[in-house]
């Protein structure tokens, strides 16, 4: 069964402190994994996209590695800030299909001051 | 703002009512879709639209009927919903095509609350 599943379900961290969330996945075929942020309420946002040749991408703070051998994922926000409070979501995308997402239940992160 | 917006964000509604959530994206993208995420669970996507066609039904109950008139609109029409169908309701759209991937770019969503 294809499943993406996250850790920790919940983190709380102080401000200005590093952090990696974990994702790891069993859909095959793959085609690309996804980082999403999402603030409490509103729609997710992405911040990295990476096909199974990519070993990593950055985007800002965010650092998002990947490992398709072992299907293991990384999210590493580096010198977290309050606004980095929200949940992050990894999807999987199936090759047959650019739409066919995966969805993992998500991280809640709260950065406090 | 990612280009694609919702109306309305919040609706509270009865078992008998009949309501419509509205997406409009204004990014010239040619697949829209419409999302489910119910509390502590992953998003569960409901229905696609490719170039105004519809591509995808995941098993979605009749009391959910989806429209749409055009590219940039999609419409989610609800009639008598159970109290578990509360949840927020995602709209995204995409430029779909060759050279996958591409970025689905989500609206702030609709709370929908059932009573």
């Amino acid at each position: 069964k294809n499943q993406v599943e996250q850790s920790p379900q919940s983190l709380i961290i102080l401000e200005g402190k590093n952090c990696t969330l974990q994702c790891n996945y069993t859909v095959s075929p793959f085609s690309n994994l996804r980082w999403y942020k999402q603030d409490t309420g509103r729609g997710p946002v992405s911040l990295t996209i990476m096909t199974f040749s990519e070993n990593t991408k950055s985007n800002g703070r965010y650092t998002a590695t990947l490992d398709a051998d072992t299907k293991q994922s990384s999210l590493h926000i580096t010198a977290s800030q309050l606004s980095d409070s929200a949940s992050y979501i990894c999807v999987v995308n199936w090759v047959d299909s650019s739409y066919k997402l995966i969805f993992g239940s998500g991280t809640r992160l709260l950065v406090r001051p | 703002e990612t280009g694609v917006t919702q109306t309305p964000r919040h609706l509270v509604m009865g078992m008998t009512n009949k309501k419509s959530l509205k997406c409009e994206q204004h990014l010239g993208h040619n697949a829209m879709y419409w999302y489910k995420q119910s509390a502590k669970k992953p998003l569960e996507l409901m229905f696609v639209y490719n170039f105004k066609e519809q591509t995808e039904n995941n098993s979605v109950p009749s009391r959910f009927s989806p429209e749409c008139p055009n590219s940039s609109h999609l419409f989610l029409h609800l009639h008598t919903l159970q109290p578990e169908d509360s949840a927020l309701y995602l709209c995204a759209s995409s430029q779909e095509g060759q050279g996958n991937p591409y970025e689905q770019y989500f609206g702030p969503g609709t709370r929908l609350t059932v009573t």
